[in-house]
């Protein structure tokens, strides 16, 4: 499969173990946050979002935290799967600006069976 | 089905040629976005468009143009080529500049450009 970027922090879970994958944000202006999935030869796949006003959010397996703070974010997924295994980036945006998102730079995620 | 369409996937070429690359959503978003992707640097924004014939650069403009005659086309034209533009570009759209779920981007599955 095609390599999305070399020199990735990665991480290795046991499959039906919990990850968590952390992000630093750079911009403390910015006030909504993307988690995103790539997989190989695929585009970034949206998999849950926060604003700023919120410190949690949940999805299905997926939980966002977000610490203003220490402009940090992780998400966390429950129970992984070897579908999990991609590349996963955090975004942040200031709304209402020019809607650009900046990401991270990624994390390798690899489900061991 | 909603989606971002991106032609060609794959692009081989040679310096100098210039080459468009089409980007096209079935979602009536008006928001949309060029970005390539290079090992070690992530995603950066290329250019960007709010609405129809309103678009603006991103963060590596350069070597690069688009229009936006259209809502659902958002087209990318290298008009002349260079090796260091070899990298794998996005398309991304959304519905608007709101907030919450309206501005999520969505992405199309990539354009692999190499340049000889």
């Amino acid at each position: 499969g095609e390599s999305v970027g070399l020199h990735l922090p990665t991480l290795s879970v046991q499959e039906g173990d919990n990850s968590i994958i952390n992000c630093a944000y750079s911009n403390s202006a910015s006030d909504y946050f993307i988690w995103y999935k790539q997989e190989s030869g695929k585009g970034p796949q949206f998999i849950i979002d926060i604003r700023s006003n919120m410190d949690k959010r949940q999805g299905q397996r997926v939980t966002v935290l977000l610490n203003k703070t220490v402009k940090h974010l992780s998400l966390q997924i429950a129970a992984t799967q070897p579908g999990d295994s991609a590349v996963y980036f955090c975004a942040e945006k200031v709304t209402f600006g020019n809607e650009k998102l900046t990401f991270g730079t990624g994390t390798r995620l690899t489900i061991i069976p | 089905e909603a989606q971002v369409t991106q032609n060609p996937r794959y692009l081989i070429t040679v310096t100098g040629k210039k080459l468009t690359v089409t980007c096209s959503q079935n979602m009536n978003h008006e928001y949309m976005s060029w970005y390539r992707q290079d090992p070690g640097l992530g995603l950066r924004q290329i250019y960007y468009s709010m609405n129809v014939e309103v678009t603006d650069k991103g963060d590596v403009p350069e070597g690069y143009k688009v229009s936006r005659k259209e809502k659902r086309n958002f087209p990318l034209i290298l008009e002349s080529p260079s090796p260091n533009q070899t990298s794998l570009y996005f398309c991304a759209s959304s519905l608007s500049r709101g907030t919450g779920r309206e501005e999520t981007q969505y992405f199309g599955p990539g354009t692999r450009l190499l340049v000889l």
